[in-house]
């Protein structure tokens, strides 16, 4: 069974500073990956895929994926008041697995 | 597009009555999947269905739990003979397809089983 860590539980960073969120995966076969954020009072809302080894980036979103290390990393720059939220890896392979979520806070 | 529409936003319920959770997928969308999410066990897959049929249902608890799926814009989780640890945030989302393609979820069922 695919196992989906997510490090750290909760991270704080001052606004206009970089968060990065670490996601690591159990299974080698795993395809397709995603980074979700959830506001408090909603549901969950990707906010990117990654799918290649290497980086993809997003506006002030880069991803990060090395597949040989079982590992994708989610890196905000700039980070505003408005990023504070849980965000989740999920990895889809066979079925699709969510993390247990990093709580940011960026305080102004 | 309204997204993924869940009924009712909010229901609270006695120990041992029946609550019936309710999903409207986004139109043209052929997933339809189910979580539960607290803050201790985080966000739990429950089940799925792809085209209405169920594909996998190896989160939900088999003995108070079910999921149907009877036509292409809803889909329902109903729990029978609630329990105070069934209180959750029940999550349904839809998606266009299954493991490469983005889920939206919608906005939840916060259940609470007194």
């Amino acid at each position: 069974q695919q196992k989906v860590q997510q490090s750290p539980e909760s991270l704080i960073v001052p606004e206009g500073g970089m968060a990065s969120l670490n996601c690591t995966f159990s299974d080698r076969n795993s395809q397709y990956f995603w980074w979700y954020r959830q506001h408090s009072g909603e549901g969950p809302k990707a906010l990117m895929s990654i799918f290649s080894n290497g980086d993809k980036k997003e506006g002030r979103f880069t991803a990060h994926l090395n597949k040989a290390s079982l590992h994708v990393s989610l890196h905000i720059k700039d980070s505003q008041p408005s990023d504070s939220a849980l965000y989740f890896c999920a990895v889809s392979t066979g079925g699709i697995f969510f993390g247990d979520g990093t709580q940011l806070v960026v305080k102004p | 597009n309204a997204g993924v529409i869940q009924t009712p936003r909010h229901k609270v319920t006695g120990k041992g009555q029946e609550a019936t959770l309710w999903c409207e997928p986004i139109s043209g969308h052929s997933a339809v999947f189910w979580y539960r999410q607290t803050i201790v066990q985080g966000l739990e897959f429950l089940t799925y269905f792809r085209n209405q049929a169920p594909i996998d249902d190896s989160g939900m608890p088999k003995e108070r739990f079910s999921a149907q799926m009877p036509n292409q814009s809803h889909s329902t989780l109903k729990i029978q003979s609630t329990q105070p640890q069934d209180s959750a945030v029940y999550l349904c989302a839809s998606s266009l397809g299954v493991l490469s393609y983005e889920q939206y979820f919608g906005p939840g069922t916060r259940l609470t089983v007194l």
